[in-house]
């Protein structure tokens, strides 16, 4: 079966430091792989978008990494802030069709940024 | 200010007692979905909407309804709301056919089924 896997642990880091999450999945073959962070009680929101033809993005302190051979995405925040702290989730579109029709989400890595 | 607009924010109501969550956008997206997010399975898909007046099933759509008579509306009905329909529901849309696929998430509709 499809399977998306995010490290249910929280992971704490110091500040400055620089955090990286998981993203694995099995059985797919996504066309792209989308990062979107998640506050508490809040909605998520888009953070970064990779294709598979690509290794590497990055938007200012981020970093999205995307190896389809290993089947696993890292993300990165690199000269982490408490602001920082919050869930982030990767998410799916298996058919590779756009447009956010089926798009599925792992469960989330809740970060937690400390002083 | 472009967004999506969900209502009620928070909602207890009893076993039975029909109601609708609304979702509105105002970005003139085709695509709109519907979500729940439980604790440990993260966010899973009930319905969603290619455009005006086609819909389709999710991963979750048993005991839900919907309907896309307009396009920026998008609106979840429970017809006989279950306590296991206790949930975070979030509304999302975006543009169809666009390479991203970038997702427009609302601020989430806490539901109590009582």
């Amino acid at each position: 079966s499809q399977k998306i896997e995010q490290n249910s642990e929280a992971l704490n880091i110091q500040e400055g430091k620089t955090a990286t999450l998981t993203c694995n999945y099995t059985n797919y073959s996504p066309a792209y792989l989308q990062w979107y962070r998640q506050d508490p009680g809040r909605g998520p929101v888009f953070l970064l978008l990779i294709r598979e033809n690509e290794k590497e993005k990055r938007k200012e302190r981020l970093k999205v990494t995307f190896d389809t051979t290993l089947k696993q995405s890292l993300f990165h925040i690199t000269a982490s802030q408490p602001a920082d702290s919050a869930t982030y989730l990767c998410a799916l579109d298996p058919r590779g069709t756009g447009g956010g029709n089926k798009l599925t989400f792992g469960t989330g890595t809740q970060l937690k940024v400390e002083l | 200010e472009a967004q999506v607009t969900q209502n009620p924010r928070y909602l207890i109501t009893v076993t039975g007692k029909k109601l609708t969550v609304t979702c509105s956008q105002n970005m003139n997206h085709e695509y709109m979905s519907w979500y729940r997010q439980d604790p440990g399975l993260g966010l899973r898909q009930i319905y969603y909407s290619m455009n005006v007046e086609v819909t389709d099933k999710g991963d979750v759509p048993e005991g839900y309804k919907v309907s896309r008579k307009e396009k920026r509306n998008f609106p979840l009905i429970l017809e006989s709301p279950s306590p296991n329909q206790t949930s975070l529901y979030f509304c999302a849309s975006s543009f169809q056919g666009r390479d991203t696929g970038e997702l427009f998430f609302g601020e989430g509709s806490r539901l109590t089924v009582l």
